[in-house]
């Protein structure tokens, strides 16, 4: 299995609602990543965890919250979006931290509100 | 077909000529290098990739050129296909700080 699987594929939300992403993972890989890509820009680094530890917060507002509850799993917690944070949100992962290749979900489409 | 610099968003080619796609990477301390394929409403797939103690690497109709005196990064996909169209990204993982970061992209169409 070398699948990132990511849902829901799409979500529109208000700017008061609260949702959740959800990725998940079972190749074994021990980083995971959360990257945000707006239209026709290449994808921004937002987090990245390591063995089930936050290890890098790309200075990312707090109305977005991650989550790693195992190995396999990874959550993007969202509350109080703004419309500009509308975006299609990718999951990765990866065997290791250092000089590894990523393997991308499909993404969440995200529209606020 | 080939795309020059960072500022040249499309390329396009005609079906079965080769395409050279270029990148300009920015850090020296770059030390692994990624080439990454977005067809539309999907995530990017993996290409192939090169170290930075390489300066070729072969795939399968793809090569990978790295010139680390002026940071130059190409993408050569041979007998291009309709099914190459898509936006290509080079990424760079700089060395200690364990993260890729990605190029601005370069969208490929394929004319007939």
């Amino acid at each position: 299995d070398t699948e990132v699987t990511q849902t829901p594929k799409h979500l529109v939300m208000g700017m008061t609602n609260k949702k959740s992403l959800k990725c998940e993972q079972h190749m074994g890989h021990r980083a995971m990543y959360w990257y945000k890509q707006k239209a026709k820009k290449p994808p921004e680094l937002m987090f990245v965890y390591s063995y089930e530890k936050l290890s890098i917060n790309e200075s990312v507002p707090s109305r977005f919250s991650p989550e790693c509850p195992n190995s396999s799993l990874l959550n993007l917690h969202l509350h109080a979006l703004q419309p500009e944070d509308s975006a299609l949100y990718l999951c990765a992962s990866s065997q290791g931290l250092a000089n590894e290749k990523l393997f991308f979900g499909s993404g969440t489409q995200l529209s606020v509100l | 077909g080939e795309s020059v610099g960072l500022h040249l968003p499309t390329l396009s080619v005609q079906e079965g000529d080769n395409s050279i796609i270029n990148c300009a990477y920015s850090n020296s301390a770059s030390d692994y290098f990624i080439w990454y394929k977005q067809e539309s409403g999907k995530g990017p797939q993996f290409i192939i990739d090169i170290r930075s103690n390489m300066d070729k690497r072969q795939g399968q109709r793809v090569t990978v050129l790295l010139n680390k005196t002026v940071k130059h990064l190409s993408l050569q996909i041979a007998a291009t296909q309709p099914g190459d169209s898509a936006v290509y990204f080079c990424a760079e993982n700089i060395q200690g700080a364990q993260k890729l970061v990605f190029g601005q992209g370069t969208r490929l169409t394929i004319n007939p």
